[in-house]
């Protein structure tokens, strides 16, 4: 595809069900970001990787947040037993570079979830 | 801990005046800064790095590290210049993640 793909671009839950959310990567980018951005707040950072590798995963909140990127391609976001706190827009990001060296970050359109 | 703060939501301007987005950071480190942007109905995107020292869409951003600054400027607003602008800043010690700013959005009015 020509740009970050991500799926699905709507989704709306019951408290207490488990979602998880696609991100497909720019072919042949190594690093991969995900953010969760709320109402009026900016991109708040939850875990990138690079390759399959998770480099940091300092910003998921808690034990229900997970993510991988098993074939260091396409990553899932998964988040267990939602609450209406998790409302939010998820953004993916991937990068060409890695590490020091600095790539620009391409963004896809993003995951809105709401949480009922 | 490292932080970057946007201090205005909304700035409103008109068409031809100069604008300047106010971004200050936070970090013990050697600092990189970018600022993205996300116009109606389109992705977030790269505007600028201060790496680059380049002028894009007519901004200009200038990293003042005893300030602590990396403020964005434009002398000449023009209407297709209103979005949401985001100032970030990418750590590179440790971990390579970027941290966003709350963002600002620019109204240019006619």
């Amino acid at each position: 595809g020509a740009g970050v793909s991500q799926s699905p671009r709507y989704k709306v839950t019951k408290r207490g069900q488990d979602v998880a959310l696609r991100c497909d990567p720019i072919s042949g980018h190594v690093s991969l970001y995900w953010y969760r951005q709320a109402l009026g707040q900016g991109p708040e950072f939850l875990t990138y990787f690079n390759y399959e590798a998770q480099q940091d995963k300092s910003g998921l909140p808690n034990d229900r947040f997970s993510a991988e990127r098993p074939e260091g391609s396409i990553s899932t976001l998964t988040i267990q037993r939602t609450e209406q706190r998790d409302s939010a827009m998820y953004r993916c990001a991937s990068s060409l570079e890695q590490g020091i060296n600095t790539g620009e970050l391409f963004f896809g359109e993003g995951s809105r979830l709401t949480v009922l | 801990a490292q932080r970057v703060t946007q201090p205005e939501k909304l700035l409103s301007v008109f068409k031809g005046a100069p604008v300047e987005l106010k971004c200050n950071y936070s970090y013990s480190g050697s600092p990189e800064l970018f600022w993205y942007v996300q116009y109606s109905r389109q992705r977030l995107q790269l505007l600028l790095r201060h790496i680059s020292r380049e002028s894009i869409k007519g901004f200009t951003a200038d990293l003042n590290k005893g300030e602590t600054s990396f403020h964005l400027k434009k002398p000449f607003a023009q209407e297709e210049d209103s979005a949401m602008y985001y100032c970030a800043l990418k750590l590179r010690s440790g971990t390579y993640k970027y941290i966003f700013g709350t963002g600002t959005r620019l109204k240019v009015l006619a």
